[in-house]
């Protein structure tokens, strides 16, 4: 069983629209959770912590928590071409990070 | 802005041999890791380390590898005798006081095995 999944992608939105990215996870243990970034080539650089249920907004992205249904996500409005990348749900179940396979998104002009 | 930094950028090496892995970590911070990520596929965890040794390990930490803090500032992963499927982007990464919180990644090292 996957302990963190998401969808693979590509996910593809215009230039200016919200992308939606959606993260479920196993362990009920777990008690922060991460969006991280990582382009090509490139070290996974982190966006988002999200901790407790409910929105949490920085600038153009917001995470969600739903620990009653084991679900994260994160919104990305006024999407841009550099937001194109691969976009990593974590949780700490522990002291350790597990990742999703992540989520490519694509930005299109 | 602090980061976590490694060296070398790449590293080929020979099946068999020993590599070392460096890492200086963000000043701060006590609690370490490394990963690995394989080609098209997940970043996964390979070792926590806090207080001079290992908090928690994968199932992919074997006798082969080790950690170190050497000195105040370095952090190695050291791989003993490499196979080809060690083949992979390693990656440093550090966290504050309580392990639980954001953790920084380094800009890793892409360990190639021939």
């Amino acid at each position: 069983q996957k302990e963190v999944e998401q969808n693979s992608g590509p996910l593809s939105v215009p230039e200016g629209a919200i992308a939606s990215l959606n993260c479920t996870y196993s362990d009920r243990v777990s008690q922060s959770f991460f969006w991280y970034r990582q382009y090509s080539g490139k070290s996974p650089e982190l966006i988002m912590s999200i901790y407790s249920n409910g929105d949490k907004e920085d600038g153009r992205f917001t995470a969600q928590l739903n620990k009653a249904s084991q679900y994260v996500s994160l919104l990305i409005r006024d999407s841009q071409p550099s937001d194109s990348a691969t976009y990593l749900c974590a949780v700490n179940p522990g002291n350790k990070l597990t990742f999703g396979t992540g989520t490519q998104l694509k930005v299109e002009l | 802005e602090p980061e976590v930094t490694q060296t070398p950028s790449h590293q080929v090496t020979q099946m068999g041999q020993e590599v070392i892995l460096r890492c200086v970590p963000i000043s701060n911070h006590l609690y370490f890791y490394w990963y690995r990520q394989i080609l098209g596929q997940k970043v996964e965890f390979l070792v926590s380390f806090y207080n001079n040794e290992i908090s928690e390990k994968s199932e992919i930490f074997d006798d082969q590898f080790s950690v170190e803090r050497p000195d105040g500032s370095n952090f190695t992963l050291k791989i003993r005798s490499t196979k080809l499927e060690d083949s992979a982007m390693y990656f440093c990464a550090s966290s504050d006081t309580t392990g639980n919180t954001e953790a920084f990644f380094g800009q890793g090292t892409r360990l190639t095995v021939v």
